[in-house]
C-alpha cells in the first residue's frame, strides 16, 4: 500500500519566515499528492495537490511539487504567518481508493 | 460552509453505552470514510464505503459498525462504548477533486 514519511513536529517559526515541512512517500504506480491542514478545533481541509509528476500545487501562498526522482512532495512558504498554525498532513492516494495520511506535523507561528 | 456535517461535535458518555456518530454530505459523492485521529497523532481509516449498501473495514481494528443505506448517509456505531474509544473520529467523503472532512466527533467514554 501506498505510505508518506512526513517530517516531524512540532515546528515552531517566527512570523515572516520560510517554512519546509517535508515529505516522501512510497506507492505502487504514480498516487496523485495532497497536502492536507487542520486548524484548531476544525476538520481537516484540503489545502493543494498535484496529479502528476512536476506538477506543483498551490494555495494560500503555500507551494508543493510533485518530485517522482526522489518521492517527495515538500511544502513551502515563504513567509508564514500567525494563522497558518495548524497541523498538516501530507498524503498520497493511489488505486488503493484509500487515503494514507502522514503523522502531521504541527506547526506553531509566532508572532 | 460545509458540504459534510457530523453530530455531535462533542460527546461524553458512560462506559457500556450504545452510541451513533452522524455523518452526512450533500454532494452525492460515492465514496465515504471514517477515520479515528488521536491528539497529536495520526489519522487512522475504519471504515470506508464506495456506494450505497457497500461497506469495508479499514487498516485500524475497531469494534464498531457502519451502515451505508442512502448515499448521503454514513452513521458509524459503537454497541458498547469503552474507555479505549476515547478519540476523535472524522467523517470524509471523495469526489473527482479530492476529499471533503467534516469537522470531527470528540467522543469521551467515562
Amino acid at each position: 500500500g501506498n505510505s508518506v514519511t512526513q517530517m516531524e513536529g512540532p515546528v515552531t517559526l517566527s512570523e515572516e519566515a520560510f517554512l519546509t515541512i517535508n515529505c516522501t512517500y512510497t506507492a505502487t504506480g504514480y498516487p496523485s499528492l495532497f497536502w492536507y491542514v487542520q486548524y484548531p478545533g476544525e476538520g481537516l481541509q484540503l489545502l493543494l495537490k498535484a496529479t502528476k509528476a512536476d506538477d506543483k500545487g498551490s494555495n494560500k501562498g503555500f507551494e508543493a511539487t510533485y518530485r517522482k526522482e526522489t518521492t517527495s512532495f515538500h511544502l513551502e512558504k515563504g513567509s508564514v504567518q500567525v494563522s497558518d498554525s495548524a497541523v498538516y498532513f501530507c498524503a498520497p492516494s493511489g488505486s488503493a481508493r484509500q487515503l494514507t495520511f502522514g503523522s502531521g506535523t504541527q506547526l506553531t507561528v509566532l508572532p | 460552509e460545509a458540504d459534510i456535517y457530523q453530530t455531535p461535535r462533542y460527546l461524553v458518555i458512560g462506559t457500556g453505552k450504545k452510541i451513533t456518530l452522524e455523518c452526512s454530505q450533500t454532494m452525492g459523492h460515492d465514496k465515504m470514510y471514517w477515520y479515528q485521529q488521536d491528539p497529536g497523532m495520526e489519522l487512522h481509516l475504519i471504515h470506508y464505503s464506495y456506494g450505497v449498501n457497500s461497506t469495508e473495514k479499514g487498516d485500524l481494528s475497531s469494534e464498531s459498525t457502519v451502515s451505508r443505506i442512502r448515499t448521503e448517509h454514513f452513521p458509524l456505531t459503537l454497541e458498547s462504548a469503552r474507555p479505549s474509544h476515547t478519540s476523535q473520529y472524522l467523517c470524509a467523503s471523495r469526489g473527482n477533486y479530492g476529499y471533503t472532512f467534516g469537522s470531527g466527533t470528540r467522543l469521551t467514554v467515562v
